[in-house]
């Protein structure tokens, strides 16, 4: 299985000041077909988990310009501009190129 | 919109069976790959299973291989789990995942989860 190693556990961040988690899988996310099947969830307290970022680096619909994906192979990173209040949660990497699927462990963001 | 409301969890005796169930509507359910993804109390997200837009191809956790069955029914645009011989480990929120493409590209919408609970 690909084992997803997602760094920090827990993020405690200032208002306004910028973000970055870390995501690392046991082996490559690239596809046959090419594309590289990494996401970004977010999960805030007692909500379902929500979708931020797909194939490593989309944002998806709605989802505010200040988050923003990156990464290769099999080292990925999430990074938030500028944290708002409502970004507290955790932020959990996923990969679906390889069977098993498989998350990261989560990142907690909260605010100090 | 996109809405998927799951049911059938409960409390439920180890070794005991539970059929979970997912309805989905507002967008074409039989177009879709739809998978069911848990979570513990407290815990981080467990992949469970996936089954492909046409219920054909079936994808499974060794968690729940051999227990468990994904299956769908297209006219009825409904998901569902078969959970037999039920672990105090299985107690989780059960949450019901439609894909973005026929196969398993990516989760893009997902319910709001229901809850299972193995107890004596």
């Amino acid at each position: 299985d690909v084992v997803m190693t997602q760094s920090p556990l827990s993020l405690p961040v200032t208002l306004g000041q910028p973000v970055s988690i870390s995501c690392r899988s046991s082996q490559s996310l690239v596809y046959s077909d090419g594309n590289t099947y990494l996401d970004w969830l977010q999960q805030r307290p007692g909500q379902s988990p929500r979708r931020l970022i797909y194939k490593v680096s989309n944002r998806d619909s709605g989802v505010p310009d200040r988050f923003s994906g990156s990464g290769s192979g099999t080292d990925f990173t999430l990074k938030i501009s500028r944290v708002e209040a409502e970004d507290v949660g955790v932020y959990y990497c996923m990969q679906l190129t390889h069977w098993p699927l498989t998350f990261g462990g989560g990142t907690k963001v909260e605010i100090k | 919109q996109v809405h998927l409301v799951e049911s059938g969890g409960g409390v439920v005796q180890p070794g005991g069976s539970l059929r979970l169930s997912c309805a989905a509507s507002g967008f074409t359910f039989s177009t879709y790959g739809m998978h069911w993804v848990r979570q513990a109390p407290g815990k981080g997200l467990e992949w469970v299973a996936t089954v492909l837009y046409d219920g054909n191809n079936k994808y499974y956790a060794d968690s729940v291989k051999g227990r468990s069955t994904i299956s769908r029914d297209n006219s009825k645009n409904t998901l569902y789990l078969e959970m037999n011989s039920l672990r105090a480990e299985d107690a989780a929120l059960y949450y019901c995942a439609k894909d973005s493409n026929k196969y398993a590209w990516g989760i893009d919408y997902w319910g709001q989860g229901t809850l299972v609970t193995v107890s004596s």
